[in-house]
């Protein structure tokens, strides 16, 4: 078991500049988790996959945000036009579907910097 | 609305010494509970959760957290601190209807001073 993998775990851009983030989560987990932290702050949802299929979105995403799960596997969160405000971690999560209140882990965080 | 508050930004306490960071909630029915823990730089680690009985549980690195349903609170404890606890501490809910989202609070610094 190697964990939830984030990658790349520290990106800075320009404005206006589109990024990609990548997570693989624990092999056996079938629902996926984004979410973004900012300084001072706990993170936020944002998005969530039950094996390839998005299952809600939160209003933090917008339009500039898509989030996909291809296969059911991997998860790619792409932010198109960066803007300043979109600077923060990213964190993916992963957990199993059995099971009582089933523990969300989470990968290492991918940080957004847009200068 | 669901809300999860850490009253206390920062606590500190001295090596050797208990310690107890504070959590309490407003979330309808009864829910999940959780405590991760945050070092610099770094991803969150999950502690401890409470789903139904005991009400105090145990978790990772020695910490207990302790619900209490009347006060809906959920503090986390560890009864000897370590200078290698000093982190970012976060208590999280969820709705036992719903299988995903996880609400945080606003973390909460612990101090361990040797």
């Amino acid at each position: 078991d190697t964990g939830v993998s984030q990658n790349p775990r520290h990106k800075i851009t320009k404005r206006g500049q589109n990024v990609t983030f990548r997570c693989d989560p624990i092999s056996e987990h079938n629902r996926l988790y984004w979410y973004r932290q900012t300084l001072g702050q706990g993170p936020e949802f944002l998005t969530y996959f039950q094996n390839e299929a998005q299952l809600e979105k939160s209003r933090l995403l917008s339009d500039r945000f898509s989030a996909e799960r291809p296969k059911g596997s991997f998860s790619t969160l792409e932010i198109q036009r960066t803007e300043q405000g979109d600077s923060a971690m990213y964190l993916c999560a992963s957990s199993s579907e059995t099971g009582v209140g089933n523990t969300i882990y989470f990968g290492e965080g991918s940080w957004l910097t847009v200068v | 609305a669901q809300s999860v508050a850490q009253p206390e930004d920062q606590v500190n306490v001295a090596e050797g010494n208990p310690l107890t960071v504070k959590c309490t909630y407003s979330v309808s029915g009864n829910p999940y509970l959780f405590w991760y823990v945050q070092y610099p730089n770094r991803g969150l680690q999950f502690l401890l959760k409470y789903i139904t009985g005991d009400n105090l549980v145990k978790g990772s690195y020695g910490f207990e957290a302790e619900f209490n349903k009347s006060q809906t609170s959920f503090h986390l404890k560890k009864p000897s601190a370590l200078v290698s606890d000093s982190a970012l501490y976060f208590c999280a809910v969820r709705h036992r209807d719903s299988s995903y989202k996880l609400i945080f609070g606003s973390g909460t610094r612990l101090l361990v001073r040797p």
